[in-house]
């Protein structure tokens, strides 16, 4: 059962900054945050982990606040090639929810 | 980085056959692999979990009988569905872990099963 909630579509244009939240009210104290990619036919992708503050690499950036009950993937400039279904997952110390995916947010990346 | 390598990408079989996928982790060991599915629209469904040198362990709902899954070695998973039937016909996906519980799952390209 999934633990996260997330918006099922977002819509943007090309070179705008996308800003996708995931709601993870029980999440527990050592419990990280993982995104993840999908594009069809193919396996997820990892993007980004983290457990609090903030996060970035070369493709994203993962905002945490204090009370770690969501977080949001931040995409900039996103391009067509962005377009994809997100996954944001929270670990569970005793059932392993970090396995169990959600139903994703599709994002569609219009010129 | 991690790389899972699942073969074949896509498979046609026709009814009552078996079918094996394998996975494998190319440049790391992972004592625990990860078999996901998914049909189309929907999100990935874990069906069950790979141990390396013992039983995997099925979520609820996943017929153990129907989907075999051998973890021989440390690098190599394989689930075999048996007796394929057209509703088996999916996306199947697998996973594993570099490291510890919350390292994060790196993915197979998945295979497409088609049961005619």
């Amino acid at each position: 059962l999934a633990k996260t909630t997330q918006p099922i579509s977002m819509d943007s244009y090309e070179g705008q900054e996308v800003n996708i939240t995931c709601s993870h009210n029980n999440i527990a104290t050592n419990d990280y945050i993982t995104w993840y990619q999908q594009f069809p036919s193919q396996g997820p992708r990892f993007i980004i982990q983290g457990y609090k503050t903030k996060v970035t690499n070369e493709v994203a950036s993962l905002f945490i606040p204090a009370d770690r009950k969501s977080s949001t993937l931040s995409l900039p400039r996103v391009s067509l090639s962005d377009t994809a279904v997100y996954y944001c997952l929270v670990g569970d110390r005793n059932s392993g929810y970090a396995l169990n995916f959600g139903k994703g947010t599709s994002l569609l990346v219009t010129p | 980085g991690a790389v899972v390598s699942q073969h074949p990408s896509r498979v046609i079989c026709k009814s009552g056959t078996s079918v094996k996928i394998e996975c494998r982790s190319l440049d790391f060991q992972a004592t625990t692999m990860f078999w996901y599915r998914q049909f189309p629209k929907q999100s990935l469904m874990l069906m069950a979990t790979s141990n390396e040198g013992s039983k995997a362990t099925y979520e609820q709902g996943v017929e153990k009988d129907k989907f075999l899954i051998n973890h021989a070695s440390l690098t190599l998973s394989t689930l075999t569905v048996t007796s394929a039937h057209p509703e088996d016909s999916s996306f199947y996906i697998c996973s594993a872990r570099e490291g510890g519980r919350n390292s994060p799952l790196h993915f197979g390209n998945g295979t497409r099963l088609t049961v005619t």
